[in-house]
């Protein structure tokens, strides 16, 4: 069965500084990796999505993550934090096995971006 | 990626009540998806809506609790029936993005309050 962990409930950063929020899975082949975020009382926004290729993947708001198969990660990286990108984010899993596998969501991590 | 909208926005209901959560998408798709969050916590799927069909729910959730329609390809509503204050939730409907990969895009959320 596939699962997604984020080991980490909270991760605190100051702004300007470097950050990343982690993620872990387990999936049967080659999964499909997401990420997403969600702000205070609005829905989860797709920020990007990992299937094949280059092992780092760039998408919205300057964000990225790192693909790594021997460490089952998919860590979410932002070379500078804004106090904007406080928010809760979300790993989510997929795997490849056609439209009728799940998409399964991680526990979250809420990053809180002072000042 | 698919614009979706959720009516209502949030809702304080009574105790025994049903409340039927409606989601728009501005184009056609084969499956939608409704999502549970509990508060802070991470998505729970209730069930999977295709056009035409029953809805499939997931372990936990019965069709009795939570009637899904399905009418057309742009449009599903989700019914909370029988509410007790554990119901207290939002609610996220979402759709699935171009295949093959099928990230999912995520309506605003119903935030409902059962007193």
């Amino acid at each position: 069965a596939q699962s997604v962990a984020q080991p980490e409930d909270q991760v605190n950063v100051a702004e300007g500084n470097p950050l990343t929020v982690k993620c872990t899975y387990s999936v049967s082949g080659n999964p499909y990796l997401f990420w997403y975020v969600q702000y205070p009382n609005r829905g989860l926004q797709f920020l990007l999505k990992y299937i094949t290729g280059d092992n780092l993947v760039k998408g919205s708001y300057g964000f990225e993550a790192e693909f790594n198969k021997s460490q089952t990660s998919f860590h979410l990286k932002k070379p500078s934090a804004l106090v904007s990108d406080s928010a809760l984010y979300f790993c989510a899993v997929r795997a490849p096995s056609g439209s009728a596998s799940k998409i399964i969501f991680g526990s979250g991590t809420r990053l809180s971006i002072r000042p | 990626s698919a614009v979706i909208s959720q009516k209502p926005s949030r809702d304080i209901c009574q105790r025994g009540t049903s409340l039927t959560i409606q989601c728009q998408v501005d184009s056609q798709v084969t499956m939608m998806f409704w999502y549970r969050q509990q508060p802070g916590q991470s998505l729970t799927l209730i069930a999977t809506a295709n056009q035409g069909s029953e809805a499939t729910y997931e372990s936990g959730f019965v069709i009795d609790k939570f009637p899904i329609s399905r009418p057309n390809l742009t449009f599903s509503t989700l019914t909370v029936s029988n509410m007790s204050p554990e119901d207290s939730s939002i609610y996220l409907c979402s759709v699935e993005g171009v295949q093959p990969y099928n990230e999912q895009f995520f309506g605003p959320g119903t935030r409902l309050t059962v007193l």
